[in-house]
């Protein structure tokens, strides 16, 4: 299982884009990417998956280079709600459980 | 409403106690997970149905937990004899086919041990 890599804590002001990015060096061919947003006192949110190049959807998007290795969630102008801890997980097809790390914790500020 | 309804919410017991947390999945949801949460950290798999089979389970599901999943739609999580080490958010997830499109949480529910 691909070990993922990304920032612990993030600050942003409201309004900014904000790019997180997730290194999975180890990621093998089968495997794909997929995002998770916690709030507190919430169960984690699937935003967006992808397994190569561009993703886009009406919350986010999700750039993956060719060689895999790394990928980035970008959030456009974030607000106070987005505030939360975004999970970047590498999963293998038809995996029976979703292997989570600590995450990025994301704070906008006012 | 994400659509995977837990109860209960909240549970404070006594060590040693037993405790049960149900899971409601929707209909479609042909997977049913449990995950379990402390401060800080991100979820843990605990185990994983199939309709109503339980197919894996973790090393960290020791002899007091066990999980059931009778035809194939609620689940049930139980805990015996409650260690403070147990306290923490149990975490329900349910998904269609092989999750290839996303797993989706419910709210969890919050276990304290004291």
């Amino acid at each position: 299982l691909a070990k993922t890599t990304q920032p612990i804590s993030m600050d942003s002001y409201e309004g900014q884009e904000v790019n997180i990015t997730c290194s999975h060096n180890n990621i093998a061919t089968n495997d794909y990417i997929t995002w998770y947003q916690q709030f507190p006192s919430q169960g984690p949110r699937f935003i967006i998956q992808g397994y190569k190049t561009k993703v886009t959807n009406e919350v986010a998007s999700l750039f993956i280079p060719a060689d895999r290795k790394s990928s980035t969630l970008s959030l456009p102008r974030v607000s106070l709600s987005d505030t939360a801890v975004y999970y970047c997980l590498v999963v293998q097809t038809g995996a029976n459980n979703l292997f989570f790390g600590t995450g990025t914790r994301l704070t906008v500020i006012p | 409403d994400t659509g995977v309804s837990q109860d209960p919410r909240h549970k404070i017991t006594k060590r040693g106690q037993n405790v049960t947390f149900r899971c409601d999945p929707i209909s479609e949801h042909n997977r049913l997970y449990w995950y379990r949460q402390t401060l800080g950290q991100g979820p843990e798999f605990l185990t994983y149905f199939q309709n109503e089979a339980q197919l894996e389970k973790s090393r960290l599901l020791s002899d007091r937990f066990s999980a059931e999943r009778p035809k194939g739609s609620f689940s049930t999580l139980e805990i015996q004899r409650t260690e403070q080490g147990d306290s923490a958010m149990y975490l329900c997830a349910g998904a269609v086919g092989q999750g290839e499109y996303g797993y989706t949480f419910g709210s969890g529910t919050r276990l304290t041990v004291v």
